[in-house]
């Protein structure tokens, strides 16, 4: 079993729809969790990071951690042509200084 | 402003060459990383350093070496290049633990003939 767990897609949406990207992991001891944004040929940015259980909501972003059910979601409103890329989760297992990260979900939105 | 960067975008080498792949932050962060980056393979860490000539294994530190002389620069060396090692190179820097953002530099595509 991968520690973190993306489905590679593509994911298609039409522009201004919802898009739901999510990610498991397998460690229970994970404390910080991350959602990065690579345009094809750029390196990776971050758009959120998710401590606590719950949602935290970033302008169009909403990242949603549930550490009972192991998974971290990004929900991406309205979304645009311009969101279209890989999205990269990553999880900080157990503390310390590593990040592991998933394998990338595509996302295209389409006009 | 953040930066990350690293010495080259491309480099084509042959196999059996030494390569080093630099990598300057201009954040005083402490912590440095290398990844490389494959199609269906992910980002995957090869070494990373959280202090001045301290440095740490990742998930993939075979055929690689790592230098840090200084705060601000991480070298990435393989040592005899093979084919295998022909991918995307990304440096990466963080202030402290792993609960901070990792700022990536541009990347690094290596190939390796």
């Amino acid at each position: 079993q991968k520690e973190v767990e993306q489905n590679s897609g593509p994911l298609s949406v039409p522009e201004g729809a919802i898009a739901s990207l999510n990610c498991t992991y397998s460690d229970r001891g994970s404390q910080s969790f991350f959602w990065y944004r690579q345009y094809s040929g750029k390196s990776p940015e971050l758009i959120m990071f998710i401590y606590s259980n719950g949602d935290k909501e970033d302008g169009r972003f909403t990242a949603q951690l549930n550490k009972a059910s192991q998974y971290v979601s990004l929900l991406i409103r309205d979304s645009q042509p311009s969101d279209s890329a890989t999205y990269l989760c990553a999880v900080n297992a157990g503390g310390g200084n590593k990040l592991t990260f998933g394998t990338g979900t595509q996302l295209k939105v389409e006009l | 402003d953040v930066k990350v960067t690293q010495s080259s975008r491309y480099l084509v080498k042959r196999t059996g060459e030494k390569v080093f792949l630099e990598c300057v932050q201009d954040m005083d962060h402490e912590n440095m990383f290398w990844y490389r980056q494959d199609p269906g393979l992910g980002l995957r860490l090869i070494y990373f350093s959280y202090d001045v000539k301290m440095k740490e294994k990742g998930d993939i530190p075979e055929g690689y070496s790592v230098s840090r002389e200084k705060k601000e620069r991480f070298s990435l060396i393989l040592e005899s290049a093979s084919t295998n090692q022909t991918s995307m190179y990304l440096c990466a820097s963080t202030l402290g633990l792993a609960g901070y953002e990792q700022y990536f530099g541009p990347g690094t595509r290596l190939t390796v003939t």
